[in-house]
């Protein structure tokens, strides 16, 4: 089974809109961490927002923030006011054990097109 | 700026040559190295757990013999590709974790191999 579900493939997004980019989990960890990443066409992974399980906030960086549900083992990333360069694909990852040693295993992705 | 360097960012090869990739975690000692592989339009599969003074640990269906990882140092694993075929046309990616900062994990520039 996945652990990690992407359901969207692709998104489209007005400029300056928000959008919302779906990711649920499936761990029987009780500590974990969730992680979403920016991949533009260079193919860098630009690590964009953290939330660990035991976190009880949403996380938020700037635009950024993170909708955190976990009885829905949700962790869904929604970027606000969108800008042409958020244009990129989108990864969703998990870290069980939330141990530094341990990888992390991604999401399929989402691709996101911001339009003028 | 940069916790984790790649290099190189991009090679071509001929089928039957043996590549080296090098992968250093800059201003900290990491004794575990993470590899991944992407292929075109799919997400990103850990490859092996690079570990420091002991042998790689493999994922399944990943040939150990083809992709040999030596973590000779604390700062500097790599993945040598032997004896490349077009099928192994890939972007490979690594991640060096730090420890004590769990709320992050950063990877490499990464680097794209194509074998002709």
């Amino acid at each position: 089974a996945q652990k990690i579900t992407q359901t969207q493939p692709g998104m489209f997004v007005q400029e300056k809109e928000a959008v919302t980019l779906d990711c649920t989990y499936d761990t029987s960890d009780q500590s974990y961490g969730l992680f979403w990443y920016k991949q533009p066409s260079s193919g860098e992974m630009i690590f964009l927002i953290y939330q660990g399980s035991y976190d009880e906030q949403n996380a938020t960086e700037g635009r950024y923030s993170l909708n955190f549900q976990k009885a829905r083992k949700s962790a869904n990333l929604v970027i606000s006011a969108s800008q042409l360069g958020d244009s990129a694909m989108y990864f969703c990852a998990m870290r069980e054990r939330n141990s530094g040693n341990t990888p992390l295993v991604f999401g399929k992705g989402t691709r996101l097109s911001v339009i003028a | 700026g940069a916790v984790v360097s790649q290099h190189p960012s991009w090679v071509i090869c001929k089928s039957g040559t043996s590549v080296k990739i090098e992968c250093r975690s800059l201003d900290f000692q990491a004794t575990t190295m993470f590899w991944y592989r992407q292929f075109p339009k799919q997400s990103l599969m850990l490859m092996a757990t690079s570990n420091e003074g002991s042998k790689a640990t493999y994922e399944q269906g990943v040939e150990k013999d083809k992709f040999l990882i030596n973590h000779a140092s604390l700062t500097l694993s790599t993945l040598t590709v032997t004896s490349a075929h077009p099928e192994d046309s890939s972007f490979y990616i690594c991640s060096a974790p730090q420890i004590a900062r769990v709320t992050e994990a950063f990877f490499g520039q990464g680097t794209r191999l194509t074998v002709v």
